[in-house]
């Protein structure tokens, strides 16, 4: 079965400081994408950052970095220099390949920046 | 221009009742999906529409219908509404069938009393 956990339900951080949310999930594709989504109160999905599985090197949008590890089937989102406006909800999601673009969501992680 | 739009915002039922919701995706966007978000959870995958046919269905009873419409808004509707039925009802625009860059509307609340 395909899944993605998310081990930590709630992360809390000062502001400026870095933090580091934990990510595995299970797939038998060879090819498929890695995803985290932040869910501010507003309740929108917004994509933060992607991962095409066949890239080594982890993919960055300027303060969020990733850190895959295929092997492990590790997915960790890093956020430098954390911003109030990073308080949410974290989803990591993979694809569940085929001809759709279906996604699986872990059970997310809150995260809180403090002043 | 404008995202991903979805009607109503929040919507009280009791059980029983049906419900339809509404969802239009971003212009251009071919595809749209479904998703259901209990309190606590991720997202569950319910249902993609893509060219008005559907090209995938997650693991929910038949009570969950939907159709996409010639200009791509779409419409999930439920009928016979259970308690467990409450949750946050996502709908998501993209591209094609399988590009992988999905846009998220804001969600309707569906409460069922």
């Amino acid at each position: 079965a395909q899944t993605v956990t998310q081990s930590q339900p709630e992360m809390s951080v000062q502001e400026a400081e870095t933090v580091t949310l934990s990510c595995t999930y299970d797939t038998s594709e060879n090819n498929y994408y890695l995803f985290w989504y932040k869910q501010p109160p507003s309740r929108q999905m917004i994509l933060v950052i992607r991962q095409e599985a066949y890239k080594q090197q982890n993919a960055t949008e300027n303060r969020f970095s990733v850190n895959f590890q295929k092997a492990a089937k590790s997915f960790s989102l890093k956020i430098s220099d954390s911003q109030l406006g990073d308080t949410a909800m974290y989803f990591c999601a993979h694809d569940y390949g085929g001809a759709t673009n279906k996604l699986i969501f872990g059970t997310g992680t809150l995260l809180a920046v403090q002043p | 221009d404008a995202g991903v739009t979805q009607s109503p915002t929040h919507l009280i039922k009791t059980r029983g009742q049906q419900v339809t919701l509404r969802c239009s995706p971003i212009s251009g966007h071919k595809s749209v999906s479904w998703y259901q978000q209990v309190l606590g959870q991720g997202p569950q995958f319910i249902f993609q529409y893509y060219e008005k046919e559907e090209r995938g269905r997650g693991n929910f009873p038949d009570r969950f219908s939907a159709r996409q419409f010639p200009n791509y808004s779409s419409e999930l509707n439920v009928n016979a509404l259970l308690l467990g039925d409450s949750a946050l009802y996502l709908c998501a625009s993209s591209f094609d069938r399988t590009n992988e860059k999905l846009f998220f509307g804001s969600g309707t609340q569906l409460s069922v009393l």
